[in-house]
């Protein structure tokens, strides 16, 4: 248990339809990142909050958007959901806002959207 | 812009064999940050092994072994002694100290199969 935990493990949908994915850091970090694993594109930084506040967004679709609350955990919600957002979608946590202390992440949810 | 090239999309190698997985960067930053995860079949990522920029002194870890060369700027993983159990893909990542240092930029990943 790496301690991250990612919520649901798995989300079946249909098209157009919006999902919100649960993340909560390990405990002490502040970092929340997320990230996006598809066949096509790999896996892709999408958005980083810390304590709260985002700090730099990656290849995140205008579809998509996220949050960190004020006990750190954070979500993303993803709406108008189409085939292609079909993914494996992981959190890491961080102690900081910068690599040095290294990411832990959670086991991820698999999102498969028909 | 940082960026990771893992130039082997996927090794196939028979248990016991010795295996070197390659990992490139590009980066501007003088400080930055070089991992490798693991992703066994059960898709979690399984962290590996950290290194700063200012470290290049090789680690070795039971089978694992990591060679840091700034000059070539590569971070390539060897498995001594492979197992089947080593089946998995395997990422390397950057991450910079300067202002993109909010994430990681992940390699595109080599899959790594140990037949029996």
């Amino acid at each position: 248990d790496s301690g991250v935990t990612q919520t649901p493990k798995h989300l079946i949908t249909a098209t157009g339809q919006r999902v919100t994915l649960r993340c909560s850091p390990r405990s002490g970090d502040l970092s929340v990142y997320w990230y996006q694993q598809s066949l096509d594109q790999g896996l892709q930084f999408l958005i980083h909050y810390y304590n709260g506040e985002e700090r730099a967004k990656g290849n995140i679709l205008e579809r998509f958007s996220a949050q960190q609350f004020p006990d750190l955990h954070s979500e993303l919600n993803l709406s108008s959901l189409e085939l292609g957002d079909s993914a494996l979608y992981f959190c890491a946590s961080s102690l900081q806002s910068r690599g040095r202390d290294g990411y832990t992440f959670g086991s991820g949810t698999r999102l498969t959207v028909v | 812009a940082q960026k990771v090239t893992q130039a082997q999309t996927e090794i196939s190698v028979v248990e016991k064999e010795d295996v070197t997985l390659d990992c490139v960067y590009e980066t501007r930053d003088t400080t930055y940050y070089l991992f490798w995860y693991k992703q066994p079949p059960s898709g979690e990522l399984v962290f590996l092994i950290r290194r700063n920029s200012f470290d290049e002194q090789n680690e070795i870890s039971g089978r694992y072994s990591w060679n840091f060369q700034k000059s070539t700027s590569s971070f390539n993983f060897t498995i001594t002694a492979s197992q089947v159990v080593d089946s998995a893909v395997y990422f390397c990542a950057l991450s910079e100290a300067g202002d993109a240092g909010n994430m990681l930029t992940f390699g595109g990943g080599t899959r790594l199969m140990v037949k029996p």
